[in-house]
């Protein structure tokens, strides 16, 4: 089946620091890949899509220069937290919709906690 | 008014029993639909697609109401598996792959 790996599962990293998270379809091209965000006891929120090949599209009110969203290749999509701030510590999933016969496939997760 | 609205329990019943979930969507041009299961700490893996017609998946039964804007999940015979949180998931518009996700129902089944 389709899966989408994402890497790392859980990091800790002190406030000012940069935090790279990535996102692989491993067994199918991913033009559009989706990022959200969960906080406890919240629904995920969409932050942005990532296109390959072009500028990621944000959600009102996440700051595309701190969420830096990166589409190189059909198969990875990489997400930068800069200059993190322990308020910015959350559940980091990405998203891919491998085909119309597959429902969306979620990454396993980004435990980020800026301390 | 949020854009998918759930209630978010927790709904405590015993093994075997019946329990159902509603979600109500705000958006009228909303086209797909979809339950999904959260367990703690774990990413959101999908249940089932909702269709108009409505359909079962073994104890699943997913149900679509497009006049009221709602969607329902039946569990049959609940198992201690089962205990999770279900996400009600709705497309943003016409002809688009964004979702938006409701808050999820938390679920407990107790042996």
């Amino acid at each position: 089946g389709a899966v989408v790996s994402q890497h790392p599962s859980r990091v800790i990293c002190k406030s000012g620091t940069s935090v790279k998270i990535e996102c692989r379809s491993l067994d199918f091209q991913a033009t559009t890949m989706f990022w959200y965000r969960q906080f406890p006891k919240q629904s995920l929120m969409l932050m942005a899509t990532s296109n390959e090949g072009s500028k990621a599209t944000y959600e009102q009110g996440v700051e595309k220069d701190k969420f830096l969203i990166n589409h190189a290749s059909l198969t990875l999509s990489t997400l930068t937290v800069t200059s993190a701030h322990p308020e910015d510590s959350s559940f980091y999933i990405c998203s891919a919709l491998p085909g119309p016969f597959y429902g969306y496939t979620f990454g396993s997760g980004t435990r980020l906690t800026v301390v | 008014r949020k854009e998918v609205e759930q209630d978010p329990g927790p709904f405590n019943v015993p093994e075997g029993a019946t329990v159902a979930f509603n979600c109500t969507y705000s958006n009228s041009a909303s086209q797909s639909f979809f339950w999904y299961r959260q367990d703690c700490r774990k990413e959101p893996k999908l249940l089932m697609s909702v269709y108009s017609s409505g359909n079962e998946d073994g104890r699943f039964t997913a149900q679509l109401n497009r006049a009221s804007q709602y969607i329902s999940l039946l569990i049959r015979d609940s198992k201690l598996s089962d205990s999770a949180t279900y996400l009600c998931v709705v497309n943003a518009k016409y002809n688009t792959d964004k979702l938006i996700f409701g808050t999820g129902t938390r679920l407990q089944v107790f042996p």
